[in-house]
């Protein structure tokens, strides 16, 4: 079955930059999407087709993508931010959802 | 702004069946296909299933196939989870999610789930 392949942790102090990458063979023909799940929430979605930003999302948070390889980037980091990040995409034979394994970003 | 309140979360012992609900607070409930996303204790996301908004066309992962069906009232803007055969590895925190897509004719662009269920949870134990 189809897979995406995040670190499980990225730490970071507040103000740096945050870097989240997110890896499957199908990337180069299939949308990412990430999504922030901070403990006892549901998820929200903080980035679509690889680079758009949904309204109300700071634009500190963007996406980037590169050949299997998709990156979720945070810039100026903010406490806040310390949460799960999830990226999202489908597998290419079935278009079934496919979610990554979570990346557990902390905020030093 | 469009809720989903999922509900019908509970204990039941392996072997057993349970129903989950998702009701939405917003207009145009039709027009949209929706998922059941599942996440087990300490774990990650993990998509149960989909059903269609244009003709009620359903998908469901591997793990959950013949024993779980997904369905919808959109009269009572409503989506269901019907579980049987339920196993240890079913516990788990269920949401229930809406796509956020444009359809024009000919044209389907989906931009991820916009809009999550707070979860009800699971537990299968005896």
């Amino acid at each position: 079955s189809y897979e995406l392949t995040q670190p499980p942790s990225v730490s970071v102090s507040p103000g740096q930059t945050a870097r989240i990458t997110c890896s499957g063979d199908a990337l180069p023909k299939q949308y990412a999407y990430w999504y922030q799940q901070k403990p006892g929430q549901a998820p929200t979605l903080v980035a679509y087709r690889d680079t758009k930003r949904p309204s109300g999302i700071p634009e500190r948070f963007s996406g980037s993508s590169s050949g299997t390889t998709v990156t979720l980037t945070i810039s100026g980091v903010q406490p806040e931010d310390e949460a799960a990040y999830y990226c999202q995409s489908a597998d290419i034979t079935s278009s079934y959802v496919v979610f990554g394994g979570g990346t557990k970003l902390t905020v030093l | 702004e469009t809720h989903l309140v999922d509900s019908g979360g509970r204990q039941v012992k392996p072997g057993g069946s349970l129903t989950l609900s998702c009701v939405s607070t917003g207009v145009y409930f039709s027009n949209y296909s929706l998922n059941w996303v599942r996440q087990a204790p300490g774990k990650g996301l993990e998509w149960v299933s989909s059903i269609s908004f244009r003709n009620n066309d359903v998908f469901y992962a591997d793990s959950v196939k013949g024993r779980f069906t997904i369905s919808r009232d959109n009269a009572k803007r409503s989506m269901y989870l019907q579980m049987n055969d339920l196993r240890p590895e079913d516990t788990a925190v269920y949401f229930c999610t809406r796509d956020w897509a444009s359809v024009t004719p000919g044209e389907y662009i989906y931009y991820g789930m916009d809009v999550w269920g707070r979860g009800t949870t699971v537990t299968v134990s005896s």
